[in-house]
């Protein structure tokens, strides 16, 4: 399917375990980014990847590792699940940097 | 503390009339804002972009307007449409990095 894709698209696990959230587009776009989700804060944004092998840390980056070595997946990994991140994670991608960005459907995280 | 500031939870409008949302930020080194627009279960949607130099951005039955004195700005849907109830949020970003913050969010209601 053309677009952009999460997966999945819930998941329930345990504190302490890692758990691994997939992002694939199709577009080649350039850059892809992760959001987490939360009520009362909006959107923000946990990492993103200006292009294959390039990562950089966004607003909350602690507790999570993302790599990139093809331009279409940018998988975000919790290496040590806390109940914390209980969210809602966006993942997005764009042409061109940061204005116009298409965003996935979403993951719901859930830490018991 | 937060540069990206939606201080009206939710908004309701009767259908046909204008609905203004507002944002404000703090930090001038902005150089560019944006509106996505978020049904439930699904994820944000690019709507509009204004440039710092700009003032107003038109797009149909979509506006902002950017007042930068005041480090104000709002978005204005004219008439407003049952399909326009959903959480709008406002974002903010410099040419400086490629990263972005977003407010918190306004809920818009559409009333028949």
């Amino acid at each position: 399917d053309a677009g952009i894709t999460q997966s999945p698209r819930y998941k329930i696990t345990e504190t302490g375990r890692q758990v691994t959230l997939m992002c694939h587009q199709t577009w080649s776009h350039s850059y892809m980014f992760w959001y987490r989700q939360d009520l009362g804060h909006g959107l923000r944004l946990i990492y993103y990847s200006a292009a294959a092998d390039i990562t950089d840390k966004g607003e909350v980056p602690d507790g999570y590792v993302v790599s990139r070595s093809k331009t279409e997946n940018f998988p975000l990994t919790l290496e040590s699940a806390t109940r914390s991140q209980t969210s809602v994670y966006f993942c997005a991608s764009s042409e061109s940097g940061v204005i116009e960005q298409f965003f996935g459907p979403g993951t719901r995280l859930t830490v018991l | 503390d937060q540069q990206v500031k939606q201080n009206s939870p939710s908004l309701s409008v009767q259908e046909g009339r204008i609905s203004i949302l507002n944002c404000d930020y703090t930090n001038s080194m902005f150089d560019y804002f944006l509106w996505y627009k978020k049904y439930p279960a699904e994820g944000p949607t690019f709507l509009i972009s204004i440039s710092s130099i700009k003032d107003k951005n038109e797009d149909g039955r979509f506006t902002v307007f950017l007042n930068k004195s005041a480090k104000h700005l709002s978005l204005h849907i004219v008439p407003s449409q049952p399909g326009d109830s959903a959480v709008y949020f406002c974002a903010a970003t410099s040419n400086r990095d490629d990263k972005i913050i977003f407010g918190k969010g306004t809920r818009l209601h559409i009333l028949p």
